[in-house]
């Protein structure tokens, strides 16, 4: 039973451009998200997160906005770079379980130049 | 900080030989997790430390996995014997536990091929 779902398994798009990354969670217990990029041969790294009290949280180029009614959370990257290329995870955690994150099976982001 | 150092960082081995995976976490962490990434189940946690002790080992898959922690810089994950379908990367992460909110630093990964 997949509780943390990334339907999109890839994205592509053009320098410059908006991407847009979604995710979509069932455990309504879940009230913590990352967000963690991942280059080939290397571990996945820290991007941004946010508690299940806010609705966004921005980071420079990068935005996570959360919609709790509808368990749906996106990652908004703009501009977005060549750099940005990598495998993006989304993961969860709750209050009762906070050392347990359930990640999502990844979409892979290609920005082309 | 060199950050979480894993090794070795690939190892392909026969089925029925004993592999241990090393990692060494970042200096100062409490926490240390134990994930396998495979393509049919992506990124799962197996097993995790607090302070060096085992804290929740349900996502170990079966009694031929172990980990092991002896002291706060290094800990171990053991399959014995290793059959084919452990074949994955194995990630190590570490973490401070108090701070909020609490991010986990992953190691490169360990490649592991059992043939």
């Amino acid at each position: 039973d997949q509780q943390v779902k990334q339907n999109s398994p890839s994205l592509s798009v053009q320098e410059g451009r908006i991407s847009i990354l979604n995710c979509d969670y069932t455990n309504s217990m879940f009230d913590y998200f990352l967000w963690y990029k991942k280059y080939p041969a290397e571990g996945p790294t820290f991007l941004i997160s946010i508690s299940s009290i806010k609705d966004k949280n921005e980071d420079g180029r990068f935005t996570v906005f959360l919609n709790k009614s509808a368990k749906h959370l996106s990652l908004h990257i703009v501009p977005s770079q060549p750099g940005d290329s990598a495998v993006y995870f989304c993961a969860a955690s709750s209050t009762g379980s906070a050392r347990q994150l359930t990640f999502g099976s990844g979409t892979q982001l290609t920005v082309l130049p | 900080d060199a950050g979480v150092i894993q090794s070795p960082r690939h190892e392909v081995t026969e089925m029925g030989q004993e592999v241990t995976l090393r990692c060494k976490p970042i200096s100062g962490h409490n926490s240390l997790f134990w994930y396998r990434q495979t393509m049919m189940r992506g990124l799962e946690l197996l097993i995790y430390f607090n302070n060096n002790v085992p804290i929740d080992d349900s996502g170990m898959p079966e009694d031929r996995f172990s980990a092991k922690m002896p002291n706060a810089s290094f800990s171990t994950l053991k399959i014995q014997p290793s059959e084919p379908r452990d074949s994955a990367v194995y990630f190590c992460a570490s973490s401070f536990v108090g701070t909020t909110p609490e991010t986990q630093y992953f190691g490169p990964g360990t490649r592991l091929l059992v043939l």
